[in-house]
């Protein structure tokens, strides 16, 4: 799968949109772009994922660069609870399916 | 419906002793996943099961580590004899198929983890 870069932190003021980098340069076609987070002392939580259009649920956006060598996940009225490391992860369709987890944005909304 | 469930939340054990985690994945789940997620980095997949069988186990400490899914549905991961360096946290996740699909899609839910800690 392809290595993903983020930043190490980001801080964003309450009830603005969080808008959190993703950088995928060597992905390949037949990759997506998923995004997790994990708030403080739980489990790791599914948001999003997306091949090359972009993507919106309940939760957030997904926008992916026409190249897909970056992507960006819009959160877009960010709360305190959204507080939380947040994860860019490429996975293979039809691959196999563990995660491969970096080391993420840790994201600070400020009050 | 019920999330995953691990027992327990917190363990202190000292080096070369034992230990045992617990997981019981979501209803109707056939892929359960163990991870490691040692302080301040990302969790590292440990084992991967499908149904009762091993799909992935490249990462498994094989030395001192051993996990089991009997009967297709529980699973404990065990750690025999524990080192200061096992101390993290051990997070079990299911799904309900063991690969992304055409769709992309078969997300993975997280169980609340279990922290150890080796003195």
């Amino acid at each position: 799968d392809a290595k993903t870069t983020q930043p190490t932190s980001m801080d964003c003021a309450e009830g603005r949109a969080a808008n959190l980098p993703c950088n995928h340069s060597t992905i390949s076609g037949n990759e997506y772009v998923y995004w997790y987070r994990q708030i403080h002392s739980q489990g790791p939580q599914y948001i999003i994922h997306g091949l090359k259009n972009n993507e919106t649920n309940e939760m957030a956006s997904l926008i992916i660069t026409e190249d897909r060598k970056s992507s960006t996940l819009i959160l877009p009225h960010a709360t305190l609870r959204d507080t939380a490391v947040y994860y860019c992860i490429v996975r293979s369709r039809g691959g196999a399916d563990g995660l491969t987890f970096g080391k993420g944005t840790h994201l600070i909304i400020q009050p | 419906e019920a999330g995953v469930a691990q027992s327990p939340r917190y363990k202190i054990i000292e080096k070369r002793q034992s230990v045992a985690f617990w997981c019981n994945p979501i209803s109707g789940h056939a892929t359960l996943y163990w991870y490691q997620q040692i302080l301040g980095q990302g969790p590292k997949l440990l084992i991967q099961f499908q149904n009762n069988g091993v799909v992935d186990d490249s990462q498994l400490p094989k030395d001192r580590f051993s996990a089991e899914r009997l009967k297709g549905v529980d699973s404990t991961l065990k750690i025999q004899p524990a080192k200061l360096e096992d101390s993290a946290v051990y997070l079990c996740a299911s799904s309900l198929v063991g690969r992304v699909g055409l769709a992309g899609g078969n997300e993975q839910f997280f169980g609340p983890g279990t922290r150890l800690t080796v003195l």
